[in-house]
Parts: structure tokens; sequence; C-alpha cells
């Protein structure tokens, strides 16, 4: 089955700096790469996501780069905030084309402290 | 207003009890999903349903039971065999392939 690995565990960067948090996958078929931000004592939110049929994506202060042949894809925050602190967690998915049921395996997630 | 909703936020369990997680969606997606979240892990799939009067076990449904009677709700029961069953409980739903939306979470402690 599908395996994703997130790095690092732990993320502390001042104010106005960017962060970076990196996941590889093991399946290449998978085709759907989801990033979700964890409040405490909340459940994960969606704040973007890339599909294996683009490189990039960038929503504001956010972006995701995907890189199929080496199968890792990267969530990058630039001027970061306090209010970005949280867990962060990245997400492969397997499915089949006809849009059955979709497996997803999660990363182990990200603590990312922005430090004021 | 539209989503996901978890009852109760907190919930304590005594040995040999079975308690039961709520799960309400109004967003009209087909799927719903319970996962387990444990500190320092990744989401683990318990249960998952794709659609009315149909579930499937995921990687860790052991102790655990679901029903699917309506569309909207999924309820997850944590029953005495789950011999570890403190952790965060969140419940997920998703309109067909790609995204789930998850909801605010239960977190459950055993006495």
């Amino acid at each position: 089955g599908e395996n994703v690995e997130q790095h690092p565990s732990t993320l502390s960067v001042q104010e106005g700096d960017s962060a970076v948090i990196k996941c590889t996958y093991s399946d290449s078929a998978s085709n759907y790469f989801p990033w979700y931000k964890q409040e405490l004592g909340k459940g994960p939110q969606l704040i973007i996501d890339i599909r294996s049929n683009v490189g990039e994506k960038k929503d504001q202060r956010i972006a995701v780069t995907l890189n199929k042949t080496a199968k890792h894809f990267s969530l990058h925050i630039t001027e970061t905030q306090p209010e970005d602190s949280a867990v962060y967690f990245c997400a492969a998915t397997l499915g089949p084309p006809d849009g059955g049921y979709q497996k997803v395996t999660f990363g182990t997630g990200t603590k990312l402290q922005v430090i004021p | 207003d539209g989503g996901i909703t978890q009852s109760p936020k907190y919930l304590f369990r005594k040995e040999g009890q079975n308690v039961t997680l709520s799960c309400e969606q109004n967003l009209n997606h087909d799927a719903m999903y319970w996962y387990r979240q444990d500190p320092g892990q990744g989401l683990r799939l318990i249960y998952y349903s794709q659609i009315v009067n149909d579930f499937q076990k995921g990687d860790i449904a052991e102790g655990y039971s679901v029903s699917r009677e309506k569309k909207e709700s999924f309820p997850l029961t944590v029953t005495s065999a789950q011999k570890n069953p403190t952790a965060f409980y969140l419940c997920a739903s998703a309109k067909g392939p790609d995204t789930q939306y998850f909801g605010p979470g239960t977190r459950l402690t055993v006495l």
C-alpha cells in the first residue's frame, strides 16, 4: 500500500520568514495530494491541493509543488504569520478512474511554530 | 450554514462501556469516513461508507462499529472490545473522488 513520509516533524520560524514542509510517497499511481492545517483541538482544514497533472499551484502565501518522477511534494508558506502556527498534514490519494473509493494516506504531521 | 458536525466534543468512557460518537453532514456528500488520531501519528482510517446502507472496514476497524441508515449521518460506536480507545476521533465527508472535509472532532477518554 501507499506510504507517506513527512518532514520535518517540528519547524520553528521567525515571523516573516518562509516555511517548507516536504512529503514523499511510494505509490506512483497516487493522483491527488491535499494539504491540511489543524489547529489545536480542531479538525483538519484543507488549505491547498494539487493533482498529478500539475507541477505547481499557488494561493496567496501558500504554494505546493509536485515532482512525480521523484514522488515528492512540498508545501511552501511565505511571509509567515503567528496565525500560521498549527500542525500541517500532507496526504496522497489513490483511487480508480471511475471515481470509486479514494484511499487517502496521511503523513504524520508537522508542527509549525511561527515566532513573533 | 453547511458543514460537518460532531458530538459530543468531549466524551468519557468507563471500562466495559460502549459509546457512540455522532457525525452529521448537510453537504449532500455521498461518502463519509471515520479516522482516529493519536499524538505524533497521522490519521488512521477506521471505517468508511460510500453510500447509504453500505460501509467498509478501514485499517483499524477492530473494536469499532458503524451504521449508515441516512445519507447525512454516520455514527461510530466504540465498543468494549477496543482496548485502547483514548484518542481524538475525526469524521470526514466527500462528494466523490478527492477532497475530504473534516468535522471538529470528538476527544474520547477512558476513565
